[in-house]
């Protein structure tokens, strides 16, 4: 199973600043990788796929880059509804896997 | 596309349960439909995925023999359903519906790009 680990567990940002959240894989995953941003009491919602495409209506504050097994979520400058829950997840191989999250919180 | 569970449910350890996830403004019987368990303030756990028409189906090893997922494209529904539930079953479940994007040996893979508003299951003696 491969292992997603992500990076920092917490990270506590300023509005307009920007965030940068990694996720390290414990085997290749190709491009098959994907973000998800979850917030308070709602259902995770798709934001990146194939590492770097940002999905329908997703603002373009949101990036992807990475491959292999690194792999990074950047955030340029945070507005209030971006702070959430973040997780990664690769669906490359089998089982899919998703990361443990990484909370943005306001500093 | 729109994917709607049904509602809470509370049952007591050993009693089974089917919850439902129906798709809707898309052709459900295109895509992937998948569970992931969310317990109470942790992450998102994978635990499987029912192909297309219900034709095959893949399990987490976490998940194998401990739950069942089907579908039925008569109603555009898929389940996910329990025999014997336990107190660690306690979680919220989303469905989600996952996307072909590539092709990774003899399958279609993809992010899960639309998400049910998800089930919450309280196993409580």
């Amino acid at each position: 199973e491969i292992v997603l680990t992500q990076s920092p567990a917490t990270l506590s940002v300023s509005p307009g600043e920007r965030a940068t959240l990694s996720c390290r894989a414990s085997q290749t995953v190709s491009s098959n990788f994907a973000w998800y941003q979850q917030r308070p009491g709602q259902a995770p919602r798709l934001l990146i796929y194939s590492v770097s495409i940002r999905a329908t209506d997703i603002p373009a504050r949101f990036s992807g880059s990475g491959s292999g097994t690194e792999f990074t979520l950047t955030i340029s400058s945070l507005q209030s509804e971006d702070f959430a829950v973040y997780y990664c997840h690769q669906y490359n191989d089998w089982p899919e896997t998703f990361g443990g999250g990484t909370k943005v919180e306001i500093k | 596309a729109l994917l709607v569970q049904s509602g809470a449910e509370v049952k007591k350890p050993g009693e089974s349960l089917k919850i439902s996830c129906k798709g809707s403004r898309y052709s459900f019987s295109s895509y992937r439909i998948g569970w992931v368990r969310q317990m109470s303030g942790k992450g998102l756990e994978w635990m499987g995925i029912i192909y297309p028409g219900g034709s095959k189906t893949r399990y987490s090893p976490s998940f194998e023999g401990q739950v069942f997922i089907s579908v039925d494209t008569s109603i555009t529904t898929a389940f996910l359903e329990w025999n014997n539930l336990k107190a660690s079953d306690t979680a919220m479940y989303y469905c989600a519906r996952q996307e072909d994007i590539a092709v990774v040996g003899d399958s279609s893979r993809g992010p899960f790009d639309v998400w049910g508003q998800g089930t919450m299951v309280t196993v409580s003696s």
